[in-house]
């Protein structure tokens, strides 16, 4: 079956610190990857997303590679900031519909000023 | 207005009361979809109607009610809900359900207590 597991939250860090966020993933077939981001009391929010093996997505100084061979989609920035404290979901669709994302159970990031 | 937006923000209501939570869209999608988000749970899609025909339905009690006259519009009828039905409906729509890369972009959310 499809599904995604990401590290477990919260993850507090100083601003400019270096983020890791692991995400893994099992899939059937060739799925689209995404990262989501929800800050305080909004809806999710596309940060970006990688359609094939290697694909790199960036958006906002984020970036996550679309790595096949070790099932994974980390999520990646090198120097954080305060404003960046929001739940992260990792999400994959996998290419047989559209309409079931997967979403992984998200990890909250705080920054410290 | 822009994007996806939802009414109302913020909802309070008794067991026996009945409600509508409503979804607009203002992006030319045709597929729209409902979440529930429930704290420490991973998000859980309930339905997509997809050229507001339903194509989705994931074991979802009878007493949420989804209706989509339009492929802007959709609601979500409530009636007799209990208090693990509280949580945060989120609402998102995409250009189309199919191919299966198109992004989905989500409403701010409605927060739902049930008392």
């Amino acid at each position: 079956g499809n599904s995604v597991t990401q590290m477990e939250g919260p993850v507090t860090l100083s601003e400019e610190a270096f983020l890791t966020i692991n995400c893994t993933y099992t899939a059937t077939g060739y799925p689209s990857l995404f990262w989501y981001v929800q800050y305080p009391g909004e809806g999710l929010q596309l940060l970006l997303k990688a359609t094939k093996a290697d694909d790199k997505g960036s958006n906002k100084g984020f970036e996550a590679t679309y790595r096949k061979e070790t099932t994974s989609f980390h999520l990646e920035k090198g120097s954080v900031q305060v404003s960046d404290s929001a739940v992260y979901f990792c999400a994959l669709n996998p290419s047989s519909s559209a309409s079931k994302i997967i979403f992984g159970s998200g990890t909250r990031l705080s920054i410290r000023p | 207005e822009t994007g996806v937006t939802q009414t109302p923000r913020h909802l309070v209501m008794g067991m026996t009361n009945k409600k509508s939570l409503k979804c607009e869209q203002h992006l030319g999608h045709n597929a729209m979809y409902w979440y529930k988000q429930s704290a420490k749970k991973p998000l859980e899609l309930m339905f997509v109607y997809n050229f507001k025909e339903q194509t989705e339905n994931n074991s979802v009690p009878s007493r949420f009610s989804p209706e989509c006259p339009n492929s802007s519009h959709l609601f979500l009828h409530l009636h007799t809900l209990q208090p693990e039905d509280s949580a945060l409906y989120l609402c998102a729509s995409s250009h189309q359900a199919e191919p299966s890369y198109n992004e989905q972009f989500f409403g701010p959310g409605t927060r739902l207590t049930v008392l």
